[in-house]
């Protein structure tokens, strides 16, 4: 069983491009969730979705970012329009129903220059 | 919004001494866990506790949590070199799965 998967890895953006960031859960996973991470700090909570629902999207703020999880396909973060405040590492994290344990993935690197 | 807090902030021992980091959180959970994060890496799931429990072993492992003073500790024993990473402590809320709150996690060293 594979686990969490993410990419890009790294991924390169000028001020003002948009990000797309992608993350398959694991087989048999139908939550995921998507947390920021700066440097030297604790993982910060973004969205919580299930299949082609948003269960919990307080942590993320209101404009410029979007996150889906369609019914077929990985899910996806998408950061229109970025600023250097959004270079992070961005984590994607799923989980079986019914479970608090959740397993995350690689992370996706964001580098705004 | 509540947030976990580890202490210390950064541990340094040597090889085979037991290392103990410390949690603490402000509202009520449903659960805590305990997750590692060696360098520039996801995060790996050690343990969880349900809020009825008070200690939990795993390996080398040893979680405590202690609900009326809104903390938990983590006791590695016979630390290893491979130990070396953050760990952070995480809580979760809900009756079911919901995003996790995170501190700023313990940078563990540990010297050979």
């Amino acid at each position: 069983n594979a686990g969490v998967m993410q990419n890009p890895r790294h991924l390169v953006r000028r001020r003002g491009q948009e990000a797309r960031l992608r993350c398959s859960p694991m087989k048999g996973h139908s939550h995921v969730y998507w947390y920021r991470q700066l440097p030297e700090e604790g993982l910060k909570f973004m969205v919580y979705l299930q299949k082609e629902n948003i269960i919990d999207e307080s942590g993320m703020p209101k404009e410029r970012f979007s996150a889906e999880f369609p019914k077929e396909g990985p899910s996806i973060l998408r950061i229109q329009q970025v600023v250097r405040g959004d270079s992070a590492a961005y984590f994607c994290a799923s989980s079986p129903p019914h479970s608090y344990e959740q397993y995350f993935g690689p992370g996706t690197r964001l580098t705004v220059t | 919004s509540q947030q976990g807090e580890e202490d210390p902030q950064a541990l340094s021992i040597q090889e085979g001494e037991n290392a103990t980091m410390n949690c603490s959180y402000k509202t009520s959970i449903n659960n805590l866990q305990w997750y590692r994060q060696n360098s520039g890496r996801g995060l790996v799931h050690l343990i969880l506790i349900r809020s009825n429990e008070r200690e939990k072993h795993s390996g080398r492992l040893r979680v405590t949590l202690d609900t009326s003073k809104k903390s938990s500790s983590l006791l590695i024993t016979a630390s290893r070199a491979a130990d070396t990473a953050s760990y952070f402590c995480a809580t979760g809320l809900g009756g079911g799965a919901d995003g996790l709150t995170f501190g700023k996690g313990t940078h563990l060293i540990i010297q050979p």
